[in-house]
């Protein structure tokens, strides 16, 4: 089977910067991705990993460690449109499977 | 990008009626889409995957007999809940499979059904 773990709520301060970070157990593995999704919406694609390492668009970075299996999405310049839950899900010869998500609350 | 659409986006109706969502590729054809289920303040949870041409895949668990799934084009996958109870109330969601060689799926807008 697949899992993922990551935490459930976290809360920072506008303008800083906050990690989240998920832990996965799955076969097949291709790839990490992240996803957000604001309270009555559906989710939108951050990023993917397929490979090893930092991808950075914007204020938005993933990281992957294969070995580890272990990644994080790192947000900085935390703003107030921020607040969202964000998903790990990983990838692999089955559909995407989503953590239980990361509530996100930006505070002033 | 990849747009997919959903319709409706959302959807009251009474227990025992059925209501099909489509969802819809835009602007790339898509052989394969996934509907997803979304109770509040939870994750999304696969309930099936959507294969053009030929019978959807249902994740253990998912009635395929109340949950019917038809991808007759490359574009369109619809999902109809049969005789609706008000536990099937919930946040539905189907994505479409990129192509080219990145697994990427593309996300619709969701369409929220309440069953009275």
């Amino acid at each position: 089977g697949q899992s993922l773990e990551q935490p459930s709520e976290v809360t920072a301060v506008e303008g800083a910067i906050v990690q989240i970070n998920c832990t996965y157990q799955t076969s097949g593995f291709y790839g990490l991705s992240w996803y957000q999704q604001h309270d009555g919406g559906a989710p939108t694609f951050l990023s993917y990993n397929g490979l090893d390492g930092l991808e950075e668009t914007g204020r938005f970075s993933s990281f992957l460690s294969r070995s580890d299996s272990y990644g994080y999405l790192l947000l900085q310049e935390l703003q107030m449109k921020d607040s969202a839950s964000y998903f790990c899900a990983v990838s692999g010869n089955t559909p995407l499977v989503f953590g239980k998500g990361t509530r996100l609350s930006v505070i002033a | 990008g990849a747009v997919v659409s959903q319709h409706p986006s959302w959807v009251i109706c009474k227990s025992g009626t059925s209501v099909k969502i489509e969802c819809r590729s835009l602007d790339f054809q898509a052989t394969t889409m996934f509907w997803y289920r979304q109770f509040p303040k939870q994750s999304l949870m696969l309930m099936a995957t959507s294969n053009e041409g030929s019978k959807a895949t249902y994740e253990q668990g998912v009635e395929k007999d109340k949950f019917l799934i038809n991808h007759a084009s490359l574009t369109l996958s619809t999902l109809t809940v049969t005789s609706a109870h008000p536990e099937d109330s919930s946040f539905y969601i189907c994505s479409a499979l990129s192509g080219g060689g990145r697994y990427e799926q593309y996300f619709g807008p969701g369409t929220r059904l309440t069953v009275t």
